[in-house]
């Protein structure tokens, strides 16, 4: 079941090499952010998330960055899987519990 | 945990009728959020409850639209009368503090 838009950014890749998605973000007071994968026909997933005093983490296969200069998030999958398909969709929050999403990038990997 | 649950997962309707979606949050969180997601629009916040009470709800888009939360285990998402551009997904979502938000699976929601 679809449920995102017909005209995401895509970016296609190799199986096994690595993507980075990249977010630009709205408001210099956001103070945490997320990335949400989310497929074709389900809700979106908690990927990692970052807190504004910090600049990096790194999960399982993952790491996001974090740029509070230029209000830029990015999102790197290691050795991309083709279960890694999905639409990926950064968050910022900046209290009172609103997420504000943006519109997401669609990754398609190619076996 | 069985995470968010949210019934049902498909619903088909015509114009006018009423449309209930429902809603069961993970068990011991305290906010609750349902979110409606288009092809055109993304993702938007309807409404966002923190232990049972309604915070915001600027993004309800007029009063057609209503939600409860009667519990801390249940929420509901009405809109009466229904309409062909209310067709979408619509999320609900838990969060056990001002933190990660956890979605559920939707219910794909179609007015003819």
């Amino acid at each position: 079941g679809e449920s995102v838009g017909l005209h995401l950014p895509t970016l296609s890749v190799q199986e096994g090499d690595n993507s980075i998605i990249n977010c630009a973000y709205s408001n210099s007071a956001s103070d945490y952010f997320i990335w949400y994968k989310q497929e074709s026909g389900k809700g979106p997933q908690f990927i990692i998330d970052i807190r504004s005093n910090m600049d990096k983490r790194q999960g399982q296969r993952v790491t996001v960055l974090l740029n509070k200069t230029v209000k830029h998030l990015s999102l790197q999958i290691a050795a991309t899987q083709p279960g890694d398909s999905a639409v990926y969709f950064c968050a910022e929050t900046y209290g009172n519990n609103r997420l504000a999403f943006g519109k997401g990038n669609q990754v398609v990997v190619i076996p | 945990d069985a995470g968010v649950i949210q019934s049902p997962r498909h619903e088909v309707t015509e114009m006018g009728q009423e449309v209930t979606l429902r809603c069961k949050p993970i068990s011991g969180h305290n906010s609750l959020f349902w979110y409606r997601q288009t092809m055109m629009r993304g993702l938007e916040l309807l409404i966002y409850f923190n232990n049972n009470v309604p915070i915001d709800d600027s993004g309800m888009p007029e009063d057609r639209f209503s939600a409860k939360m009667p519990n801390a285990s249940f929420s509901t998402l009405k809109i009466q009368p229904s309409e062909p551009r209310d067709s979408a997904v619509y999320f609900c979502a838990s969060s056990p503090q001002a933190d990660t938000q956890y979605f559920g699976p939707g219910t794909r929601l179609t007015v003819l």
